[in-house]
């Protein structure tokens, strides 16, 4: 099975930082990721799919990179509403899915 | 406006049985994959199982296979979730979740329903 591990597993920020969260898997998945955000009590949201595509109706701050093993979800302008655990997603061995652990990203 | 709404989510004994159901509105939801997925009080996302549009393809996660069988009826939007032989680990809240273009993202998800197993 394939392994999808994020980094950090939690951190601090700031709003109005730029952030940056990592997603390795454990062997190449060329471009079979997606992103989802994850706020207390909630669903959890998909925010990028195709390691870059933006869902519909999520705001530009949000951008996904990477290709292979090795992707990054960067929000550029860290608003109050941001602050959540996001989860990458792996499809590319569909239909086995598998996610990573989850990324918590907190208020300084 | 796409809706899932789950229900059926209760409190049962280990090596107990329960259904969980899923109605979905707001789309052709004849022309979709749908799955399930779980998160155990807590913890990380972990998917279940997921059907084809027309019930004729299902799969599962090895630690559900063989004592979860997933099914849908087309003619009520709805998808459900056999669970049987049920252990502790399995205590989690359920969701129900839209296939984005049959590919393997989901981009729509019910609020879940709790499912906890315990003596």
């Amino acid at each position: 099975a394939i392994r999808m591990t994020q980094s950090p597993s939690s951190f601090s920020a700031s709003t109005g930082d730029r952030v940056t969260i990592t997603c390795r898997a454990s062997q190449g998945i060329s471009s079979y990721l997606a992103w989802y955000q994850q706020k207390p009590g909630k669903a959890p949201k998909l925010l990028i799919y195709a390691a870059s595509t933006l869902q519909s109706g999520v705001p530009s701050r949000f951008s996904g990179s990477g290709s292979g093993t090795d992707f990054t979800l960067t929000i550029s302008c860290l608003q109050s509403e941001d602050f959540a655990t996001y989860y990458c997603q792996q499809y590319y061995s569909y239909p086995t899915i598998t996610f990573g652990q989850g990324t918590r990203l907190e208020i300084k | 406006e796409v809706q899932l709404v789950e229900s059926g989510g209760v409190v049962v004994q280990p090596g107990g049985s329960l259904r969980l159901s899923c109605a979905a509105s707001g789309f052709t939801f004849d022309d979709y994959t749908m799955h399930w997925v779980r998160q155990a009080p807590g913890k990380g996302l972990e998917w279940v199982s997921l059907i084809s549009w027309d019930g004729g393809s299902t799969y599962y996660a090895d630690s559900v296979k063989g004592r979860f069988t997933i099914s849908r009826d087309n003619s009520k939007n709805s998808l459900y979730l056999q669970m049987n032989s049920l252990r502790t680990e399995d205590t989690a809240l359920y969701y129900c979740a839209k296939d984005g273009v049959s590919s393997g993202w989901f981009d729509y998800w019910g609020q879940g329903t709790l499912v906890t197993v315990s003596s």
